[in-house]
């Protein structure tokens, strides 16, 4: 069974501060995907990072992939209070394998 | 395209009661997922089909639990028997493939509430 272990699991910081959340596993993932999920809704997809090592950039997101492709990090520069939410990432096993999702970090921006 | 639909968006029933959420995909998508997410967790995979074929089930999923996509298209899951544990949100997801880039698109969810 492949588990994703999210850190921290709940954040709360005022506007303007830089956060990061990691995902960690002891699985190696074909690539790991980063959602956002609001209260009430389904999660969106934010990104898809694929090779060992990646860097994607998302205005003031930045995800990596770790090289060993076992976890992933996501970084928020100047957060903002529509940053608010639930922040998931999910791994791939294989070509044909659903998404395992992480435990999921809950990020509370304050004005 | 508006999106993955689903349908009720909340429902209450009470404990042995049987209940069926409907899911529309995105029409060009083949392969649509059933996750439940319980307050504050990360969602949990239930089952999964590729056009009308359902290719993998959870081991977690009791068979009070089913689901079928008849015709390749929209999907419905049924919980027979509710008991209180089934109280949670169950989303549904689709893909355009299994390409692993590929992600998923989410419905709003149906929350569940057993009583």
């Amino acid at each position: 069974t492949q588990l994703l272990e999210q850190s921290p699991q709940f954040l709360s910081i005022q506007e303007g501060e830089n956060l990061t959340v990691y995902c960690n596993s002891s699985s190696v993932f074909s690539s790991l995907q980063w959602y956002r999920q609001e209260p009430g809704e389904g999660p969106v997809l934010l990104v898809t990072v694929v090779t060992g090592g990646e860097v994607k950039k998302l205005k003031r997101l930045t995800f990596q992939f770790g090289d060993a492709r076992k976890d992933s990090s996501l970084h928020i520069t100047a957060a903002q209070p529509g940053d608010t939410g639930l922040y998931l990432c999910a791994g791939r096993g294989g070509t044909a394998s659903k998404l395992t999702f992480g435990t999921g970090t809950r990020l509370q921006v304050t004005l | 395209d508006t999106g993955v639909s689903q349908n009720p968006r909340h429902k209450i029933t009470k404990r042995g009661q049987n209940v069926t959420f409907r899911c529309d995909p995105i029409s060009e998508h083949n392969r649509l997922y059933w996750y439940r997410q319980t307050l504050g967790q990360g969602p949990e995979f239930l089952t999964y089909f590729q056009n009308e074929a359902q290719l993998e089930k959870s081991r977690l999923l009791s068979d009070r639990f089913s689901a079928e996509r008849p015709k390749g298209s929209f999907s419905t899951l049924e919980i027979q028997r509710t008991e209180q544990g089934d109280s949670a949100m169950y989303l549904c997801a689709s893909s355009l493939g299994q390409e692993i880039n590929y992600g998923y698109t989410f419905g709003s969810g149906t929350r569940l509430t057993v009583v």
